[in-house]
């Protein structure tokens, strides 16, 4: 069974510019989460789709970022602009049915 | 709210055991625990849920103390491969949307 997928995989951008990181979940699974991991932290959860649908985005700063699951399968996570602060893992992670989260490679993202 | 685990981080010769703690202020439903390697992904490891079903790896147990809200991985003859971050993520009642809050990890070190 193929895993979470994740472009790409390292970011450097420069303060201000936009980026956009894309994720292609496991086969079956109708929940998708977008987290931000910042060194030495657990992963933080920005938000999360249940089919194409956002079930929660409580945590996500919409005035920057955004993200979109068109037709209930990948999706795509952008920034616009970047901040410093910004520097972090991306990690995807989609849901099987009944059991536990799995992660994809994550977007090592810099920022400038 | 974020779970908090101790210790913060261990370091064990190849065979010795360790036990990690996660402890949350809130009543859980489930807690999943997950290992990281540096520059790689969570790993799934072991899912406890309310009511004492558990799935998992095999060289792994865990306890979860629903009266306590906490949570305990056991690490029993532990080999080089264990090193990394050990993470637990708490889930706080079921909702049918599956939402992890992540620790704030242990680093475990395995030496020769």
């Amino acid at each position: 069974e193929a895993g979470v997928a994740q472009s790409p995989r390292y970011k450097i951008i420069e303060k201000r510019q936009s980026v956009a990181f894309w994720c292609n979940p496991i086969s079956g699974h109708a929940t998708l989460y977008w987290y931000q991991q910042i060194l030495g932290q657990g992963p933080k959860l920005l938000i999360q789709f249940q089919n194409n649908g956002v079930v929660d985005d409580s945590q996500l700063p919409k005035d920057r970022f955004s993200a979109e699951r068109l037709k209930g399968v990948d999706s795509t996570l952008k920034i616009q602009p970047a901040k410093l602060e910004d520097s972090a893992v991306y990690l995807c992670a989609s849901r099987d049915p009944g059991e536990t989260q799995y992660f994809g490679p994550g977007t090592r993202l810099l920022v400038l | 709210q974020q779970p908090v685990q101790s210790p913060q981080a261990v370091i064990l010769r190849e065979g010795e055991d360790a036990v990690i703690n996660c402890s949350s202020s809130k009543a859980l439903y489930s807690v999943h625990w997950y290992r990281q390697k540096h520059g790689e992904a969570p790993v799934f490891l072991m899912i406890l849920l309310k009511g004492g079903e558990q799935k998992g790896h095999e060289k792994i147990s865990a306890s979860f103390n629903e009266k306590k809200q906490q949570s305990s991985l056991y690490l029993t003859a532990s080999q080089l491969s264990y090193s990394g971050t050990y993470f637990c993520g708490t889930e706080v009642g079921y909702t049918g949307f599956q939402k992890l809050v992540f620790g704030t990890g242990t680093r475990l070190l395995v030496s020769p």
